[in-house]
């Protein structure tokens, strides 16, 4: 049972627009939310987080939504930058046991 | 950010060896420290959660005694393939979180590629 789904394996963006990664979880007891950034070989980058507590956290060029209701979560990167090219992965947690679990992330690619 | 560093970060080794991979946290001490293993174009599957000096918690479907983790102090963890299969090749990755609050984020070391031929 998927706890934590992302449902697109990839999206491309043009460079400067706005990318939107998608992120669905099931279990009701998440109330730590967390996108990760990895390239190829190399472990997982923290981006950003979300409490449960917020509906919004903000950080540089990277904002994260949290719609508790919806059990939906997005981040939202502006302007994509090449660099930004890479698998986002977004990741719960829950109180009670501290274990992360990730989704199955999402390739994105920032075309020129 | 912290800094989680892991080794090594490329091992091959023969079926039915035993090989260990280390991760410490440099500048932080981890209460907790947590083994990934991703498979090729999947998600990262969580093995197991470790406290200092306490035994490891492991996930449903994950052999405690082939994969063994010791947590024995608050900046190390190591994670031993005992009789290593090919099957058992994959990318393994360690994670550390610590300090009071539990919100602290997990910061990951840079993985390790384990071919088992």
């Amino acid at each position: 049972d998927q706890q934590v789904k992302q449902n697109s394996p990839s999206l491309s963006v043009q460079e400067g627009r706005i990318s939107i990664l998608n992120c669905d979880y099931t279990n009701s007891m998440f109330d730590y939310f967390l996108w990760y950034k990895k390239y190829p070989a190399e472990g997982p980058t923290f981006l950003i987080s979300i409490s449960s507590i917020k509906d919004k956290n903000e950080d540089g060029r990277f904002t994260v939504f949290l719609n508790k209701s919806a059990k939906h979560l997005s981040l939202h990167i502006v302007p994509s930058q090449p660099g930004d090219s890479a698998v986002y992965f977004c990741a719960a947690s829950a109180h009670r046991d501290d274990k992360i679990i990730f989704g199955k992330g999402t390739r994105l690619h920032i075309l020129p | 950010g912290a800094v989680v560093s892991q080794h090594p970060s490329r091992v091959i080794c023969k079926s039915g060896t035993s090989v260990k991979i280390e991760c410490r946290s440099l500048d932080f001490q981890a209460t907790t420290m947590f083994w990934y293993r991703q498979f090729p174009k999947q998600s990262l599957m969580l093995m197991a959660t470790s406290n200092e000096g306490s035994k490891a918690t492991y996930e449903q479907g994950v052999e405690k005694d082939k994969f063994l983790i010791n947590h024995a102090s608050l900046t190390l963890s190591t994670l031993t393939v005992t009789s290593a299969h090919p099957e058992d090749s994959s990318f393994y990755i360690c994670s550390a979180r610590g300090g009071v609050a539990r919100t602290n984020e997990a910061f990951f070391g840079q993985g390790t590629r384990l071919t088992v031929v």
